[in-house]
């Protein structure tokens, strides 16, 4: 079955708002994450990662929250501006060879000017 | 900034017609991936290649499908004869090492089977 999944399928925030994005997990033996942006038309972009041994960790006006004892991580995008509108990804690596991605299902974050 | 390109950016064919969809990667990554995306769905992965052979591949990776890589640099899937729900959106992408999960998208090519 699937991995990883998302909460929410569109999200409408209002430019300068802060941005919650969630995505709950169901492997507990999960130890990493990644989140991707994808714009219209265009491939995935890499956006920030965290190990399971971290709780938190920040970027540039994002920061990703883990939460392994409910299995489930967050994206939070500070000031959200129009450029941030696009669908974000959370995934994980398979343990296989390849370390295959699997996708969740997307959320489509809307930034109203 | 390096980066993962694709050829061609859209592509329609017929029903039962071979495609070749190709890719550069990055050029020190190690391992290669195909994924696909139907409109509206999320991101499905196909196959992982590395060291010259496949490491990995999805129920979807039938005996429709098969990737190469020919030279140094390219990189491709061909999808022998082809159906009108392998219509989608194809992305490649490159990873450096084993220790570095992080996967570097291409900008995909649009396959339409009519």
């Amino acid at each position: 079955g699937e991995s990883v999944g998302l909460h929410l399928p569109t999200l409408s925030v209002q430019e300068g708002d802060n941005s919650i994005i969630n995505c709950a997990y169901s492997n507990s033996a999960s130890d990493y994450f990644i989140w991707y942006k994808q714009e219209s038309g265009k491939g995935p972009q890499f956006i920030i990662d965290i190990r399971s041994n971290m709780d938190k960790r920040q970027g540039q006006r994002v920061t990703v929250l883990l939460n392994k004892t409910v299995k489930h991580l967050s994206l939070q995008i500070a000031a959200t501006q129009p450029g941030d509108s696009a669908v974000y990804f959370c995934a994980e690596p398979s343990r296989g060879a390849g370390n295959m991605l699997t996708f969740g299902g997307g959320t489509r974050l809307m930034v109203k000017p | 900034e390096p980066e993962v390109t694709q050829t061609p950016s859209h592509q329609v064919t017929q029903m039962g017609q071979e495609v070749i969809l190709r890719c550069v990667p990055i050029s020190n990554h190690l391992y290669f991936y195909w994924y696909r995306q139907i409109l509206g769905q999320k991101v499905e992965f196909l196959v992982s290649f590395y060291n010259n052979e496949i490491s990995e591949k999805s129920e979807i990776f039938d005996d429709q499908f098969s990737v190469e890589r020919p030279d140094g640099s390219n990189f491709t899937l061909k999808i022998r004869s082809t159906k009108l729900e392998d219509s989608a959106m194809y992305f490649c992408a490159s990873r450096k090492g084993s220790r570095n999960y992080e996967q570097y998208f291409g900008p995909g090519t649009r396959l339409t089977v009519t």
